[in-house]
């Protein structure tokens, strides 16, 4: 079955610092996604994205927070200035449509250390 | 708003014994639900789907049936093995909306 990749595995910055998370989605897939858990909490939505632009973002998505699709393959996700809350696993997944019963795939994650 | 409550893990179990993950939801509307689940080092793969109510979703010998009534969708195995061992994810998605909104996920630990 096809997959999405996220590199890296594991991220570790200091407080303010910006970082990058990158995904490469399955490539006939139109819609992106970035989704995060912190510790012992829900999988929270961030953010969905098509045809080059944000189609939906969550409260948690604020300036802080932007992404793209530089190159037709890669999606990104960066943090401008790392918080210690934002220590969490970042999952990125995509699908072929936006429907209600669409299946996601998720790639395994990144796990990002906040210090 | 929308929302979704899964049982606390871990869940410890012995092969071959009855597996049930109780996972509640809240919406507006008529949700579609889900369960995904995650192996340990992989992305969160979809399990199965209901899409109405008393619609029932099943694979690999889960399944699990939406209860408008109760608005619950549990999951449900007659015989776990040791390669079931992973993270279960309830999930739902509503109309006009893309998003997922997920639970906090159940870690079931199956020994032989």
């Amino acid at each position: 079955e096809p997959e999405v990749t996220q590199t890296p595995s594991h991220q570790v910055t200091q407080m303010g610092q910006e970082v990058i998370l990158r995904c490469v989605p399955i490539s006939n897939h139109l819609y992106f996604y970035w989704y995060r858990q912190i510790l012992g909490q829900k999988v929270e939505f961030l953010v969905s994205f098509y045809n080059n632009e944000i189609s939906e973002k969550s409260e948690i998505f604020d300036d802080q927070f932007s992404v793209e699709r530089p190159d037709g393959s890669n999606f990104t996700l960066k943090i401008r200035s790392t918080k210690l809350e934002d220590s969490a696993m970042y999952f990125c997944a995509s699908s072929e449509t936006d429907g209600r019963n669409e299946k996601l795939f998720f790639g395994s994650g990144t796990q990002l250390s906040v210090l | 708003g929308n929302s979704v409550t899964q049982m606390e893990g871990p869940v410890t179990l012995s092969e071959e014994a009855f597996l049930t993950i109780n996972c509640t939801y809240t919406a507006t509307g008529y949700p579609s639900l889900f369960w995904y689940v995650q192996y340990p080092g992989e992305g969160l793969q979809l399990l199965l789907k209901a899409t109405k109510a008393d619609d029932k979703g099943s694979n690999k010998g889960f399944e699990a049936t939406y209860r408008k009534e109760t608005t619950s969708f549990h999951l449900e195995k007659g015989s776990v093995q040791v390669s079931d061992s992973a993270v279960y994810f309830c999930a739902l998605r509503t109309t006009g909306f893309q998003k997922l909104v997920f639970g906090t996920g159940t870690r079931l630990l199956v020994s032989p």
